[in-house]
């Protein structure tokens, strides 16, 4: 019943160090994204999960972005040695439909804020 | 290059009067559109949505309109409350060519709703 939730809320992580971010989606919604939102833009797609498949990892700003739903439900979204560019919100939505089917309406998390230092 | 434009960072309205938040996108593949609102430090939240197929959507005080022609859409609040102040993202998504349907956002319009 309850909506998606995300963990940490907050987090501040030093240049190089590692940070893993959760997305617990709601219960049997089969599609999961993963946005990413700098300060004063809207958010940017990152990578996109049907059940436990990675369909979509194109929006990944590099090699360093890794992104796993390893039984269809709870998703992380890990960051390897992070720059200060990482810093940002970053949103987990999930959907019930397969994401190429409408309705299109994603149900956004509350974020996690990545500050990098 | 942004396919999807928020001209008006900001907007600011009376209560009780209409506010009107404008979008405008370019790829014409987009058969989907989608308005969220966002306070501070919450997840966007879905508002009301608008199918390619569609001129018009309305749910309550909120009316979606779609201009195909001109690739421009808009959110009209009517009438606007105090409650209503929040950011609101304009969205779109495409389905043709196996897309996943993730959405692709604008910059959002600050709306402030004056007592």
């Amino acid at each position: 019943g309850a909506g998606v939730s995300q963990s940490p809320r907050y987090k501040v992580a030093k240049r190089g160090q590692d940070v893993a971010l959760r997305c617990d989606p709601i219960s049997g919604h089969v599609s999961l994204f993963w946005y990413q939102q700098a300060l004063g833009q809207g958010p940017e797609f990152l990578t996109y999960f049907q059940n436990e498949a990675q369909l979509d990892k194109s929006g990944l700003p590099s090699d360093r972005f890794f992104a796993e739903r390893p039984e269809g439900s709870v998703s992380t979204l890990k960051i390897q040695r992070t720059q200060q560019e990482d810093s940002a919100v970053y949103l987990c939505a999930s959907s019930y439909p397969p994401g190429d089917r409408a309705p299109y309406e994603q149900y956004f998390g509350p974020g996690t804020r990545l500050t990098v230092t | 290059d942004q396919q999807v434009k928020q001209n008006s960072p900001s907007l600011s309205v009376q209560e009780g009067r209409i506010s009107i938040l404008n979008c405008d996108y370019t790829n014409s593949m987009f058969d989907y559109f989608l308005w969220y609102k966002k306070y501070p430090a919450e997840g966007p939240t879905f508002l009301i949505s608008i199918s390619s197929i569609k001129d018009k959507n309305e749910d309550g005080r909120f009316t979606v309109f779609l201009n195909k022609s001109a690739k421009h859409l808009s959110l009209h609040i009517v009438p606007s409350q105090p409650g209503d102040s929040a950011v609101y993202f304009c969205a779109a998504s495409r389905a043709l060519g196996g897309s996943q349907g993730n959405l692709i956002f604008g910059k959002g319009t600050k709306l402030s709703v004056k007592p």
